[in-house]
């Protein structure tokens, strides 16, 4: 079992739905959880960062940690045709430290 | 000015080839690494540094070395090049007072 399962997608929405990406882990032991996008032929960066379950909001992006589950979850509201990229999730034990990526998920928002 | 460079943004190279990747940060952060991206898009650790001392080394070919002269710089070589070395080469650097690292542009590397 990978540390981090990801659906890689393709995931295709109009302009304006809202959008819900995911990802689980396997170990508990798990803190830091962050999400990265990254646009076509660049690097990722950093989207939104957690260590606590529950709801962290910045803008039209949500991030949601469900440690019991371990599961998180990454929603854009009123989805824009510049959200078109790849959009990964990231855990890590500790801050900043050997950091694991999922597979990324590739959305595309339609005009 | 640029956070994480590296250089060159893109290598094509014959079989057997040795090359050498460069990065730089000019953030201070005490750890730099290098990921793999393959086709489908998975970021792979490959190495860390923290303060010169290699903390992480994945199970990569020891064709790949990295080699980090300063706290500032983690370059990557690579010897005798192989057709599945082929991908894009991320370098990154993050420090235990931020939040997530910064990634540099990526380097795409094309064995022929």
């Amino acid at each position: 079992q990978k540390e981090v399962e990801q659906d890689p997608g393709p995931l295709s929405v109009p302009e304006g739905a809202i959008v819900s990406l995911n990802c689980t882990y396997s170990n508990s032991a798990f803190q830091y959880f962050m999400w990265y996008r990254q646009y076509s032929r660049k690097g990722p960066e950093l989207l939104m960062y957690t260590y606590s379950s529950g709801n962290k909001e910045d803008g039209r992006f949500t991030a949601q940690v469900d440690k019991s589950s371990k599961y998180i979850s990454l929603f854009i509201r009123d989805s824009q045709p510049s959200d078109s990229a790849t959009y990964l999730c990231a855990i890590s034990i500790y801050n900043n430290n050997d950091m694991r990526f999922g597979a990324g998920t590739r959305l595309t928002v339609k005009p | 000015d640029t956070a994480v460079s590296q250089t060159p943004k893109y290598l094509v190279t014959q079989m057997g080839n040795d090359k050498s990747i460069k990065c730089e940060q000019n953030l201070g952060h005490d750890t730099m690494y290098w990921y793999k991206q393959d086709s489908k898009k998975f970021l792979k650790i490959m190495f860390s540094y923290n303060n010169k001392e290699l903390i992480i080394n994945e199970t990569v070919p020891n064709r790949f070395s990295p080699k980090s002269p300063d706290k500032a710089h983690l370059n990557l070589h690579i010897n005798s090049l192989e057709l599945g070395d082929s991908a894009v080469y991320f370098c990154a650097s993050g420090g235990e007072n931020n939040y997530g690292y910064t990634f540099g542009s990526g380097t795409r590397l094309t064995v022929v």
